[in-house]
């Protein structure tokens, strides 16, 4: 099925570990961003990009990094996990002018 | 930057209409909405770009007035699969912004 395919769906990390939380498409959509939701906050821009290569910062970017070697996939990943990335994280991608098609999230608990 | 999304919350019993609206302190050039079920990933309902047109999705409409930076999404004859909490967004050049969101609760 079309779509973005989000893995791990459940995670829980000790504090100081680092992962990669992987994020692909095939719809062939230029835009893609990470978005965490936590209770209360909505959902709050990481990090974005508009094409292979092109990468940039949202509203929260401290302690995630991001690459985009393909148009396909856009993994974050977390430096060293702190309790406060304790979120959901959704991963989205468009076309240009069209709405974004979501992943079906990753639950992380940092203990 | 996050657009401002009132009411906060509502609750609905079957068949009853709702309006959701949205504002933005920055210029909206389009607007974008959508649902999200608890549990779920949000799910795209529809975009208005500008020029004041309105769009319709089931019986859920939406306007947009750019000259305000107000977009309203009207939930006409509500069903208990309306449920859930509804973010309109928009762009700020490349990066993309939900509002505060409205949780909506339809009841029997």
């Amino acid at each position: 099925n079309a779509g973005v395919t989000q893995t791990p769906k459940f995670q829980v990390l000790k504090t100081g570990q680092s992962m990669t939380l992987q994020c692909a498409q095939d719809m062939n959509h230029e835009y893609m961003s990470w978005y965490r939701q936590d209770p209360g906050m909505g959902l709050r821009l990481i990090h974005y990009s508009v094409g292979a290569g092109i990468t940039d910062q949202g509203e929260v970017p401290n302690g995630y990094n991001v690459s985009r070697s393909t148009t396909e996939d856009f993994p974050l990943r977390l430096l060293s996990a702190a309790p406060s990335q304790t979120s959901v994280y959704f991963c989205a991608s468009s076309a240009s002018n069209y709405g974004y098609t979501f992943g079906s999230g990753t639950r992380l608990t940092v203990v | 930057q996050q657009p401002v999304q009132s009411p906060q919350a509502v609750i609905l019993r079957e068949g009853e209409d709702a309006v959701i609206n949205c504002s933005s302190s920055k210029a909206l050039y389009s607007v974008h909405w959508y649902r999200q079920k608890h549990g779920e990933a949000p799910v795209f309902l529809m975009i208005l770009l500008k020029g004041g047109e309105q769009k319709g999705h089931e019986k859920i409409s939406a306007s947009f007035n750019e000259k305000k930076q107000q977009s309203s999404l009207y939930l006409t004859a509500s069903q208990l699969s309306y449920s859930g909490t509804y973010f309109c967004g928009r762009f700020t050049g490349n990066q993309f912004y939900f509002g505060t969101g409205t949780s909506l609760t339809v009841i029997p």
